[in-house]
């Protein structure tokens, strides 16, 4: 029973450009939220996706952007990235109703 | 708002040593979760606890043990004769009731980092 798996593992880019992250949720979840966390800090909660629709969100900007596709995957987008937004993003997954989340292994995301 | 604080930046213990790490929690909800994850250094958060806010019994697990009491809004944790192994950073977390869908997103404190020295 595969876990939380997210992809790609690294990614490097430079300001400006454009990234997409993916997500697939264990088996049996269908709600997948995703998180920043940067160098020596919580988890942050970016957005949270149910029913193919954003249904809470975090202090972060509209850069960041997601989708929720029919088989419960995700992807989280970030425009014009900027040297801050340089951290771990992790995702997590959930069954609708239950408790607790699990995470993935994480993307971590340096921009130079 | 949640709120989440881990006052305690970075532990370290002489193996076999108990140690207590602390969290104090804010929330105006009366329903609510509070939550203990490890991340050891490969990055993955690996949950340890879930307590909802009507269930004040503490609990053991192992090694592990959790004391939650509401009148100080404290949620903090125990490791028994701690080990090498132990050595990661922990992270408490609180989640409001429950959102359209699932539930509220899940607030994490700034963490502890335990180190357990042979």
């Amino acid at each position: 029973d595969a876990g939380v798996t997210q992809s790609p593992t690294h990614l490097i880019k430079t300001r400006g450009q454009q990234v997409t992250l993916r997500c697939s949720p264990k088996s049996g979840h269908d709600t997948v939220s995703w998180y920043q966390q940067a160098l020596g800090q919580g988890p942050q909660f970016i957005f949270q996706y149910y029913e193919e629709e954003e249904r809470q969100r975090g202090n972060f900007p509209d850069r960041f952007s997601g989708h929720q596709f029919p088989n419960y995957s995700s992807e989280l987008n970030v425009n014009a990235l900027l040297l801050g937004d340089s951290a771990l993003y992790l995702c997590a997954s959930s069954r609708t109703g239950s408790q607790p989340q699990h995470f993935g292994d994480g993307t971590r995301l340096s921009i130079l | 708002a949640q709120k989440v604080t881990q006052a305690q930046t970075e532990i370290s213990v002489v193996e076999k040593e108990d140690v207590t790490l602390d969290c104090v929690y804010e929330t105006r909800d009366t329903t609510y979760y509070l939550f203990w994850y490890k991340q050891p250094p490969s990055g993955e958060l690996v949950f340890l606890i879930r307590r909802n806010s009507f269930d004040e019994q503490n609990e053991i697990s192992g090694r592990y043990s959790w004391n939650f009491q509401k009148s100080t809004s404290s949620f903090n944790f125990t490791i028994t004769a701690s080990q090498v192994v132990d050595s990661a950073v922990y992270f408490c977390a609180l989640s409001e009731g429950r959102g359209t869908g699932g539930y509220q997103k899940v607030t994490f404190g700034t963490g502890t980092k335990l180190q357990v020295i042979p």
